[in-house]
This record gives C-alpha cells, sequence and structure tokens, in this order.
C-alpha cells in the first residue's frame, strides 16, 4: 500500500541553524501539507502546496519556512533559522485532490531544537 | 474560522466495554469532519469521515460516528474496544470553501484500555 515517507524520523540542531525537512508524497497525489505538533499540544496546520505553490498557510509560517517541491517526488519543509519554540513534531501528509479528499499522513519528523 | 474541542483528554475504558470520544466544533460554514487515529510512533490515519448524506458514518476497526448538526457535534463510538484500540484519537475539520484543505484538529483524546 502506498504511503508517504518522511527523513529524518529525529533531527537535533542548534538555535539559529537551518533544517530542511523532507517527505515523499504518494506519487499521483497533487496537494501536499505540512503540519506541525508541538509536545502536549494540537496539531496544527502550516501550509498546503498545489501545482508548485502555496494555496493556503497559517499565520505560523512566517518567513522563516519555506516549502519547495525540488523534483517529481520530494517536497520539503525548510526552517531557515531555527528557534527553540520550533521543537515538534512535523507531519507531511498528500492528497488526490482537495475537498472532501482523504489527506494521508507521513510518520513525522521530530525536530529538536537546543 | 473554525475550532474543534475534544472535551476528554484521556478515557480510561475496560477491553469489551463500549466507548465515545466527544467532539464538538464551530464554523460559520458548512464542513467536513474526520477523526483520524495515531498509533504510537506512527503517523495519524484515518478512521472515518463525514462529506454529506447519512449522518451515521461507519469507518474502519469496528469504530463509527455520528455527524448532530444541531449540536454541532461528531461523537466517535465503538460498542466494544480491544486493547488493540490504544492510541491518540484526533477529531479534524475542514470547511468546504476551503480552497488550501486545512485540516483544523482538535486537541486529542488518549483512549486507554485496560484488561
Amino acid at each position: 500500500e502506498p504511503e508517504v515517507t518522511q527523513t529524518p524520523s529525529h533531527q537535533v540542531t542548534q538555535m539559529g541553524q537551518e533544517v530542511i525537512l523532507r517527505c515523499v508524497p504518494i506519487s499521483n497525489h497533487l496537494y501536499f501539507y505540512w503540519y506541525r505538533q508541538i509536545l502536549g499540544q494540537k496539531v496544527e496546520f502550516l501550509v498546503s502546496f498545489y501545482n508548485n505553490e502555496i494555496s493556503e498557510k497559517s499565520e505560523i509560517f512566517d518567513d522563516q519556512f519555506s516549502v519547495e517541491r525540488p523534483d517529481g517526488s520530494n517536497f520539503t519543509l525548510k526552517i531557515r533559522s531555527t528557534k527553540l519554540e520550533d521543537s515538534a513534531m512535523y507531519f507531511c501528509a498528500s492528497s488526490v485532490l482537495a475537498g472532501n479528499n482523504e489527506q494521508f499522513f507521513g510518520p513525522g519528523t521530530r525536530l529538536t531544537v537546543l | 474560522a473554525q475550532s474543534v474541542t475534544q472535551l476528554d483528554s484521556q478515557v480510561p475504558v475496560f477491553e469489551e466495554a463500549p466507548v465515545e470520544l466527544r467532539c464538538n466544533y464551530s464554523s460559520s460554514v458548512s464542513v467536513y469532519l474526520f477523526w483520524y487515529v495515531q498509533y504510537p510512533n506512527q503517523g495519524l490515519q484515518l478512521l472515518l469521515k463525514y462529506l454529506s448524506g447519512s449522518t451515521l458514518v461507519k469507518g474502519i476497526n469496528g469504530f463509527e460516528a455520528e455527524f448532530n448538526k444541531s449540536q454541532t457535534s461528531f461523537h466517535l463510538r465503538k460498542p466494544s474496544v480491544h486493547i488493540s484500540d490504544t492510541a491518540e484519537y484526533f477529531c479534524a475539520v475542514s470547511d468546504l470553501g476551503n480552497a488550501g484543505n486545512m485540516l483544523t484538529f482538535g486537541g486529542g483524546t488518549r483512549l486507554m484500555v485496560k484488561p
């Protein structure tokens, strides 16, 4: 069964460093998403991406964040200068279409900023 | 903007007992409703979804949920739980007019099934 994969599973970085979180969505899906979950808090939407551009982004997704689909398979989230409060589990998801389509989630990347 | 409230952060229950996990939402527009399950160290897996039509929705693993528009609720139920149902359960909404297909999640309910 096709699934969304994410690498690495755990990333530790120093405050101020840049990190890139990688995701491989399901191959025939067209919509891609990033969510995050700070420990003990809700899963929060960051950004959705379709047709090589951002469809929607939340207030969390400020200038420190960017997304890219550098090739036909990967979808990345970059945090330019990490802060302590960026420590969270980051989930990638994909869906065939928008609207009522199920979003398939990856297993997540745990980012720890020291 | 929509919001989702899951009233119980933890629900302990004995194996083979019935369970209900509560979810209430608020939105100014019509919504799609979802329940996701997260097993330890795994991603979120869709249990069931309500899009339109019958208000009683059946999902995987014997779960079902009922959409109640007047009470803005979408409670999840299972008549008889198993140890393997121990997990975190998330209710989520997406509004029909949302071009980006953003999901708004509740805080989650940890279901703990005891032998």
